[in-house]
């Protein structure tokens, strides 16, 4: 069965970093490539972030470039988001998600429960 | 960047009734690389449609997907209770792999 198990959300003071966690187990890790999607309060979905299954090409939305970097340890079928200079408009629950595929062209099949991150002073 | 546009907001239907959901692309979506996904309130999303037209694993056949190009169509044949959620598009062709702002299905 697969899972992904989001955690590391929290109450970060604006300029802050923070580092999200998702273990995934149930299917070969390394062979799928993963996203970030989150969802500020009472709004839709917003890809963030995705890695391919290799950890060799990364891709950013516009609102994150710069300010997150996201990573994976395939030896520990981890995938991070490591998110500085965090702002209000971040404040968002923040979802990782597996692809179908190696590459980032393909489907969500299967999503975390989501953690929580507050950007507020 | 595409975007997608979901109309419509809201839908406002009642258990037994058709309901048609649109998602129009600002630019062709290559390979009908588009799906849908349905959310309900504290729940992450659940993947119900892939490839403009193919059943995820599991998804009833009440549910069902079409389109190319820019405009596509989620199609829920007879409304159970338990469909009425937030359904979202999501373009997975170019990064940024964009999702559409979704349309409310709700019970009238």
């Amino acid at each position: 069965e697969v899972q992904l198990l989001d955690s590391g959300g929290n109450l970060i003071q604006p300029g802050g970093s923070l580092r999200l966690s998702c273990v995934a187990s149930g299917f070969t890790f390394s062979n799928y490539a993963m996203s970030w999607v989150r969802q500020a309060p009472g709004k839709g979905l917003e890809w963030v972030s995705g890695i391919r299954g290799d950890g060799g090409t990364t891709f950013y939305a516009e609102s994150v470039k710069g300010r997150f970097t996201i990573s994976r340890d395939n030896s520990k079928n981890t995938l991070y988001l490591h998110m500085n200079s965090l702002r209000a408009d971040d404040t968002a629950v923040y979802y990782c998600a597996k692809c179908r595929g190696s590459s980032l062209t393909y489907y969500f099949d299967y999503w975390g429960q989501g953690t929580l991150v507050t950007v507020s002073s | 960047e595409i975007v997608l546009t979901q109309s419509p907001g809201t839908l406002s239907l009642s258990p037994g009734e058709r309901a048609t959901l649109s998602c129009r692309a600002s630019q062709s979506v290559s390979s009908s690389y588009l799906a849908w996904y349905q959310q309900k309130p504290g729940q992450a999303p659940r993947l119900l449609i892939y490839g403009a037209s193919s059943r995820a694993t599991g998804i009833p056949d009440r549910f069902s997907g079409s389109g190319s190009g820019t405009d596509f169509t989620l199609t829920i044949s007879r409304l159970e209770p338990e469909d009425f959620a937030v359904y979202y598009c999501q373009q997975y062709d170019s990064s940024p792999y964009t999702f559409g702002r979704g349309t409310k299905l709700e019970i009238e």
